[in-house]
C-alpha cells in the first residue's frame, strides 16, 4: 500500500518567514510532485522531480524552491512566505513506468501566512 | 492557458440517479486521462483512468468516456450515492513527456442528496 506522508497537516507562519514543507514516500517512486490547491483553480503544479537531485519547474514556481537529496524525500521551501501563499499544499509521487500514470497523494498541508 | 478545463464548478444530483462530470482539454499530445476524487482535508485519491487508445473504461459504478475528436472526457457515476459527494478532478498527461507530469482541471464539486 503506497504511503505518502507530509510533515504537517496545519501550519501557521508569519509573512517573511522561511517555510519548509516535507514529503516522504515509501514506495521507491522516481517521480515526486508539489501542488497547491486553491478554490476555483484546481491543482496547480509548483515543482516536480523525476530523480534524486533533479528538479523541474511546474506552472507556478515563483516564490518557491525544492530539494530532493534522497529518493524518498521531496521538500518544498518558501523562501520568504507571503499572504498569497496561503493555500493547501499537496505532495504526490508516481513510479517511472509508461504503463502506470497514477499519482499518489499525501493528506495535504493547510498553510496560513499571516 | 488552461489546458484542462472543468467548466461546471458544481453539480447536484439525487441519490440513485446518474452523475455526469465533464472535462475538456486542448493539448492533442495528451494520451492518458485520470479522474481523482477529493474529500475535504484529505489528499486526492485515484478513481479511474483511460488511455487514448480506448473510448470507454468501466470500473463498477464508474465509467469514463473519451471523445478524442472533441477533446472531451466524462465521468459517469451510476447509481450515485451520498458518499460520492466530493470534489472531482480530471487530469491529463502525455507519455512523451517521460516525467509522469499531469495537468489538472479546476475541479467539480458533486453533491448527492439522499
Amino acid at each position: 500500500d503506497v504511503k505518502v506522508t507530509q510533515s504537517s497537516r496545519y501550519l501557521v507562519k508569519r509573512t517573511g518567514e522561511k517555510v519548509f514543507l516535507e514529503c516522504v514516500q515509501d514506495m521507491d517512486h522516481e517521480n515526486m510532485f508539489w501542488y497547491r490547491q486553491d478554490p476555483g483553480l484546481g491543482l496547480r503544479l509548483i515543482y516536480f522531480s523525476y530523480d534524486v537531485k533533479m528538479k523541474e519547474k511546474g506552472d507556478i514556481p515563483e516564490g518557491y524552491s525544492v530539494s530532493r537529496e534522497k529518493k524518498e524525500r521531496f521538500s518544498l521551501i518558501l523562501e520568504s512566505a507571503s499572504t498569497n501563499q496561503t493555500s493547501m499544499y499537496l505532495c504526490a509521487s508516481s513510479p517511472s513506468r509508461q504503463d502506470h500514470y497514477e499519482q499518489y497523494f499525501g493528506p495535504g498541508t493547510r498553510l496560513t501566512v499571516t | 492557458d488552461q489546458q484542462v478545463k472543468q467548466n461546471s464548478p458544481s453539480l447536484s444530483v439525487q441519490e440513485g440517479r446518474i452523475s455526469i462530470l465533464n472535462c475538456d482539454y486542448t493539448n492533442s499530445m495528451f494520451d492518458y486521462f485520470l479522474w481523482y476524487k477529493k474529500y475535504p482535508a484529505e489528499g486526492p485519491t485515484f478513481l479511474i483512468s483511460i488511455s487514448s487508445i480506448k473510448d470507454k473504461n468501466e470500473d463498477g459504478r464508474f465509467t469514463v468516456f473519451l471523445n478524442k475528436s472533441a477533446k472531451h472526457l466524462s465521468l459517469h457515476i451510476v447509481p450515485s450515492q451520498p458518499g460520492d459527494s466530493a470534489v472531482y478532478f480530471c487530469a491529463a498527461g502525455a507519455i512523451s513527456s517521460n516525467t509522469g507530469k499531469l495537468i489538472f482541471g479546476q475541479g467539480t464539486t458533486l453533491q448527492v442528496k439522499p
